[in-house]
């Protein structure tokens, strides 16, 4: 079966850096997906990763190891404004997206 | 642009009732889909379209249908609704090549009680 792993909830304090990992077993791979969802509202887009590597956008970065099965989500200079869940979404070959739990990650002052 | 528009925001039914979640996106999008959300649960698809007059079924189909006459809508109904139908239901929406292809911009999220 096809199966996406984060863990559930982090904690980490304002302005450190956090790491939310996000391993995968999917039919194929065609490209990994991180989103952000603060409680209540949609989530939106962060970051997609296809190729091996680190992918950096501001305060995040996205790392992809397909031969691992393995991502993670690198968020710096942590703000209160990021305490959300975030997301991890693998589209299969089919073109799918196969969806993690999602990782609730708590910012403490 | 509005982007995804999904309404109502909140519903309660009640057992055996129907009812039509609306959708719809003004970014000339191919790609639809409906999503529920469940706590503790991924986002599970319930029905895609891949362009006006298609859908197809996703991981969760039983209980709803679909319809997709225009680029523009896709509305989700219930057909008797169940409480293992109380969940919060997403509406999605992307491009299917070029730049952003694949990534999805969703709707605000209609919250569904069934009692």
């Amino acid at each position: 079966g096809q199966n996406i792993d984060q863990p559930t909830e982090m904690t980490a304090t304002e302005g450190a850096i956090v790491q939310i990992n996000c391993t995968y077993q999917t039919s194929g791979f065609n490209g990994l997906f991180w989103y952000q969802q603060h409680a209540g509202e949609a989530p939106t887009f962060l970051s997609y990763n296809v190729l091996d590597g680190l992918e950096e956008k501001g305060r995040f970065s996205s790392f992809l190891s397909r031969s691992k099965g393995y991502s993670y989500l690198l968020l710096k200079e942590l703000q209160m404004k990021d305490s959300a869940s975030y997301l991890c979404a693998v589209m299969d070959s089919n073109y799918q997206l196969i969806w993690g739990a999602g990782t609730k990650l708590i910012i403490k002052p | 642009n509005a982007g995804v528009t999904q309404t109502p925001k909140f519903q309660v039914l009640k057992t055996g009732q129907s009812m039509t979640l609306q959708c719809a996106q003004d970014m000339n999008h191919e790609y639809m889909s409906w999503y529920r959300q469940d706590p503790g649960m991924g986002l599970r698809l319930i029905h895609y379209s891949v362009g006006a007059g298609i859908t197809d079924q996703g991981e969760v189909p039983n209980g709803y249908n679909v319809s997709r006459s225009t680029t523009e809508d896709f509305p989700l109904r219930l057909l008797s609704a169940a409480p293992s139908q109380t969940s919060v239901y997403f509406c999605a929406s992307s491009g299917t090549s070029g730049t952003g292809a694949n990534v999805l911009t969703f709707g605000a999220g209609s919250r569904l009680t069934v009692l």
